[in-house]
């Protein structure tokens, strides 16, 4: 299994662009999420999904949209780049959507907005 | 609101000892925990859980507490090696949901 994939790594955007972070995962998780990470501090959710069709919003969604049309991908948008959304975006899975549950994560994308 | 957080952010300690990573956490209703690690450019890493009706956790090298009356929970992590060398994350599980809240993170440093 490759686990959870996320493309690009790294990605530079100017203010106002739009784009689409992908994530997949081959473990036929029902649960996955995108975190942000900025420097010295902790993940914060955006959105997150239960299963395919389902979505909803976490912590900090404002700036993003997510679509889970298919049990496997789970893209992130940026309908309008802002120098606020420069991040490390993290997206994970797990098995169950209990709460108690391993979850697993992506390597990660490394945005700058400029 | 609610959080989860560290009381050290940086921790260095010397390569055999054994390091203590501390994390407070203001929810009570809170009942799954989780510790992370996270290494330069990677995702975090899954290395330990407990629930809420458990003290105590043991699992290879690693240790988690859980002390429910004044919200503290702890990683030990027993002689500790260089590859043990990271950013180490506490998460909470609120209220049986899959929404984990994550603290700020230690930086672990082990000096060869």
């Amino acid at each position: 299994n490759a686990g959870v994939t996320q493309t690009p790594k790294f990605q530079v955007l100017k203010t106002g662009q739009s784009m689409t972070l992908q994530c997949a995962q081959d473990m036929n998780h029902e649960y996955m999420s995108w975190y942000r990470q900025d420097p010295g501090m902790g993940l914060r959710l955006i959105h997150y999904s239960v299963g395919a069709g389902i979505t909803d919003q976490g912590e900090v969604p404002n700036g993003y949209n997510v679509s889970r049309s298919t049990t496997e991908d789970f893209p992130l948008r940026l309908l309008s780049a802002a120098p606020s959304q420069t991040s490390v975006y993290f997206c994970a899975s797990s098995y169950s959507t209990s709460g108690e549950n391993e979850q697993f994560f992506g390597p990660g994308t490394r945005l700058t907005v400029l | 609101g609610e959080s989860v957080g560290l009381h050290l952010p940086t921790l260095s300690v010397q390569e055999g000892d054994n390091s203590i990573i501390n994390c407070a956490y203001s929810n009570s209703a809170s009942d799954y925990f989780i510790w992370y690690k996270q290494e330069s450019g990677k995702g975090p890493q899954f290395i330990i859980d407990i629930r809420s009706n458990m003290d105590k956790r043991q699992g290879q090298r690693v240790t988690v507490l859980l002390n429910k009356t004044v919200k503290h929970l702890s990683l030990q992590i027993a002689a500790t090696q260089p590859g043990d060398s990271a950013v180490y994350f506490c998460a909470e599980n609120m209220d049986g949901s899959y929404k984990l809240i994550f603290g700020s993170g230690t930086r672990l440093l082990v000096r060869p």
